[in-house]
């Protein structure tokens, strides 16, 4: 149980252009999901915190017009990086959390680079 | 506010040998504690985790770890390395519902195991 699926595992796009990464809990409601960054060799970043129905609450320093965070529903969150740029590339983690449950079961990663 | 410091952000044990992962934390409230473990371009796996009662937590892969409030640690070990444990592995800090769920991840340790 508690499986997290994210999509695409890996994705290309060119400078200027937006995409969308996926992340779904796949047996269980999520109230709580959360965006990480990571870069090689170094620790997770969070990025954001996205509550189903409400808007994300993002870290400081993380621009909200650029990583855009919708959490339509119980099960289904998503992170579009906008007007992407070559400094933009890295790996991409969601994780997921249920009710006021301690524990966040993650994803296995979207590996983004921009051309 | 919430932080972690692993020790060493790479250890090289032998095969067989002893794993000792360091991890120090501080928290100004009683903290949930837990230790993920990462394979190349993978999410993270839950190794073990605590939240209350036994300090001594027993997780999956042979691994436990030891709450120690008095010296703010929570250190993870394993009797006998297996060429498979090597990885990248987080010692993570939560203070719960008081940081919205929010988990603080140490640098990571990355262990080689020699044969």
């Amino acid at each position: 149980g508690a499986v997290v699926s994210q999509h695409p595992s890996r994705v290309i796009c060119k400078s200027g252009t937006s995409v969308k990464i996926e992340c779904r809990s796949l047996d269980f409601q999520a109230t709580t999901m959360f965006w990480y960054r990571q870069f090689p060799k170094q620790s997770l970043m969070l990025m954001a915190t996205s509550n189903e129905g409400s808007k994300a609450t993002y870290e400081q320093g993380v621009e909200k017009d650029k990583f855009l965070i919708n959490h339509a529903s119980l099960t289904l969150s998503t992170l579009t990086v906008t007007s992407a740029h070559p400094e933009d590339s890295s790996f991409y983690i969601c994780s997921a959390r249920q009710g006021f449950s301690y524990e966040q079961y993650f994803g296995p990663g979207t590996r983004l680079t921009v051309t | 506010a919430q932080s972690v410091t692993q020790l060493g952000s790479h250890v090289s044990v032998s095969e067989g040998a002893l794993v000792l992962l360091r991890c120090n934390y501080s928290s100004s409230v009683p903290p949930y504690l837990f230790w993920y473990v990462q394979y190349p371009n993978q999410g993270l796996q839950l190794l073990l985790k605590y939240t209350t009662g036994a300090t001594l937590v027993k997780g999956i892969n042979g691994f436990e770890a030891e709450f120690k409030k008095s010296e703010t640690s929570f250190h993870l070990t394993k009797p006998s390395a297996h060429m498979s444990d090597a990885a990248e592995y987080f010692c993570a800090v939560s203070e719960g519902e008081n940081q919205g769920g929010k988990l603080i991840f140490g640098q990571g340790t990355e262990l080689s195991v020699k044969p």
